[in-house]
């Protein structure tokens, strides 16, 4: 199983946008619009923050906007804010037989 | 409060076994497909399993297929996982999931630790 590659790490001052990149295949990312994102802040469980590529759970700020193209999914955040600091996953349904999906390396995110 | 309290984790010495269990609250639990996803100390998330409403179809990681069992019982509105042979590499948070779309969970568990060591 081959995680999906995604930065270490990306950061930015407050009210700046960043962008973090999730790199997979034409089996997972490239290949469904099941590309999900999660947030995780320290000692606490990740919460789900856009799904299907595209789409926010209900409470989630809209400063938070999904994309794909090809091969690599895409998670910004806008006007950064200090509460955006935490560490980001994405994930993706995988056709392979082998598993359900694939997590991301996962990306910290900090906010100077 | 919907929620997944998970339970059962601890230290165990390699080659043993443990039995984890989750139990859902304030919603229809018997509606959802249910998965177990784990992270390593310091490590990214890794899908371990997952069950089907009704428990009609079970997956797996490859790593933990004929050892790790999942199951559910839609009754008591919980989900389990047995695992038996555990390695060092199985030490981790264990989630339980609710999946709310393909590939896709949108209420976690708290996570309870799994420590495999002599």
């Amino acid at each position: 199983q081959s995680a999906l590659t995604q930065p270490a790490s990306v950061s930015g001052s407050p009210g700046q946008s960043i962008t973090i990149s999730c790199t997979g295949t034409s089996s997972d990312v490239g290949g469904h619009n099941f590309v999900s994102w999660y947030q995780q802040h320290p000692g606490k469980a990740p919460k789900l923050m856009m799904y299907d590529v595209t789409n926010r759970p209900s409470g989630v700020s809209n400063r938070f906007s999904g994309s794909k193209s090809g091969n690599t999914a895409s998670l910004t955040i806008s006007g950064l804010q200090t509460e955006d600091e935490a560490d980001y996953y994405c994930s993706s349904y995988s056709s392979s037989s082998a598993f359900d999906r694939v997590f991301g390396t996962g990306t910290k995110v900090t906010v100077l | 409060e919907v929620q997944l309290v998970e339970s059962g984790g601890g230290l165990v010495q390699p080659g043993g076994s443990l039995r984890l269990s989750c139990a859902a609250s304030e919603f229809t639990f018997s509606d959802y497909w249910m998965s177990w996803v784990r992270q390593a100390p310091g490590k990214g998330l890794e899908w371990v399993a997952n069950i089907k409403q009704g428990g009609i179809e079970r997956y797996y990681l490859d790593s933990v297929t004929g050892r790790f069992t999942i199951s559910r019982d839609d009754a008591k509105n919980s989900l389990y996982l047995q695992m038996n042979t555990l390695r060092a590499e199985d030490t981790a948070i264990y989630y339980c999931v609710r999946d709310f779309a393909v590939a896709t969970s949108d209420l976690w568990g708290q996570g309870t630790l799994v420590t495999v060591s002599s």
